[in-house]
């Protein structure tokens, strides 16, 4: 059981291209989110999902993209990166049932230059 | 806006003390509230959680909350070192949770 697993772990992208952040989880949560975490900041919502085939918007959602496709996965999409993009990236999954505790991955560390 | 305000810290405290922890929030409609831990470079990791108002304690730890006054706090007791780390409170309503920026706590041999 490796619970949340993201990839990659680091990625410096420049100005204009575009990524995928991988996330995956094997404990058959329903509910899904990414975040964004600033230095010195606390986390932000990007995007979360509450099953296969739904997405809502976070706080932050401007400039990117997720889908769910399949319980396991929820892939973050940056088009056209941009400097204010450098961030750590966390995903994380719940049951949302009871305490709905979020169980986070390890993150990626993207930098944008 | 959703907000939830932390006082960013460093909250240095001895070992062996009770180290208080403080959060607020804005959104009277929050339904829960939680504290995780983050030790730099990792991701949090959930200590507590509560959604009744009064106090809730897990061992070494107390969560306590109060609706009217839209306070929540965590107190630690016989703070050790390996507490050092920063203490994120977030709050929960309909599907998100709001995370504050957190504080960073110093526990001193």
């Amino acid at each position: 059981n490796a619970g949340v697993t993201q990839t990659p772990k680091f990625r410096i992208l420049k100005i204009g291209q575009s990524m995928t952040l991988q996330c995956t989880q094997d404990m058959n949560h329903n509910y899904m989110y990414w975040y964004r975490q600033d230095p010195g900041m606390g986390l932000k919502l990007i995007y979360y999902s509450v099953g296969a085939g739904i997405t809502d918007k976070g706080e932050v959602p401007n400039g990117y993209n997720v889908s769910r496709s399949t319980t396991e996965d929820f892939p973050l999409r940056l088009e056209l990166a941009a400097p204010s993009q450098t961030s750590v990236y966390f995903c994380a999954s719940s049951t949302g049932k009871g305490a709905y505790e979020q169980y986070f991955g390890p993150g990626t560390r993207l930098t944008v230059t | 806006q959703k907000e939830v305000e932390q006082n960013s810290g460093p909250l240095s405290v001895p070992e062996g003390a009770i180290a208080s922890l403080n959060c607020t929030y804005s959104d009277r409609g929050s339904q829960s509230f939680f504290w995780y831990r983050q030790y730099s470079g990792k991701s949090p990791e959930l200590i507590m959680f509560i959604y009744s108002n009064g106090d809730k304690e897990d061992g070494r730890f107390t969560a306590q909350l109060n609706k009217a006054s839209q306070y929540v706090s965590l107190l630690i007791r016989d703070s050790q070192p390996s507490d050092s780390a920063t203490y994120l409170c977030a709050a929960y309503n309909f599907n998100k949770f709001y995370f504050g920026s957190g504080t960073k706590l110093n526990v001193k041999p």
